[in-house]
């Protein structure tokens, strides 16, 4: 059984449209919920959440956790071709030593 | 520059050969990882270290192998007992420092078996 589950696992788009990833998760001693963008290849760092309710944003982006409802979206305001990529969500559980735990991933195509 | 690199970025085998890729970082981090991804599967642990000379199987081990000699290094063997082994490959690291959550990423080694 999966302990990250994103939602939709695919998505298209079109340009200037607002989005909103899903994640929910199942862990025991939650410690913290990671974003991800992967594009080609490595996938870049976008938010890290550890407190409910509090709203993180960079630019276009923002994301917020609900550590009662175990779950974490990512929003994308008017979105560009250049979002278009996988995203990936990932919890870390327990003491802080072990591994990330990955969802799938939502593959978002924004078209022009 | 501190990073990750991974070497090759394609690597391409014949079916029973053993092959290593390599992993090596300089961000003095203690912790790292070996990933697996495939279309619509995410990313699967393969192997972690938490420290030099101590590694750990993760959810999808079998058919691979590790060794930390060094802090800076991690390579992976794709061994001939892997079944399915053409995937993307994916090594990561991490501080083992209290709230410093963030894995960061080397580029992949996409690896293709025939």
């Amino acid at each position: 059984e999966d302990k990250v589950v994103q939602s939709p696992l695919s998505l298209v788009v079109h340009e200037g449209d607002t989005v909103t990833l899903n994640c929910s998760y199942e862990v025991t001693n939650f410690r913290s919920l990671l974003w991800y963008k992967q594009e080609k290849k490595a996938p870049t760092f976008l938010f890290m959440l550890t407190s409910s309710g509090i709203e993180k944003k960079s630019g276009r982006l923002s994301s917020i956790l609900d550590k009662k409802e175990l779950f974490s979206i990512l929003n994308i305001t008017a979105t560009q071709t250049g979002d278009s990529a996988v995203y990936l969500c990932a919890v870390l559980e327990n003491s802080g030593n072990t591994p990330l735990v990955f969802g799938k991933g939502t593959r978002l195509s924004v078209i022009a | 520059d501190g990073g990750i690199t991974q070497s090759p970025k394609y690597l391409f085998r014949k079916e029973g050969q053993n092959v290593t890729l390599s992993c090596e970082q300089n961000l003095n981090h203690d912790a790292m990882y070996w990933y697996r991804q495939d279309p619509g599967q995410g990313l699967r642990l393969i192997y972690y270290s938490q420290i030099v000379n101590d590694f750990q199987k993760g959810d999808i081990a079998e058919g691979y192998s590790v060794s930390r000699e060094k802090k800076e290094s991690f390579p992976l063997t794709v061994t001939s007992a892997q079944k399915n082994p053409t995937a993307f490959y994916l090594c990561a690291s991490r501080s083992t420092h209290t709230g410093i959550y963030e894995q960061y990423f080397g580029p992949g080694t996409r690896l293709t078996v025939t």
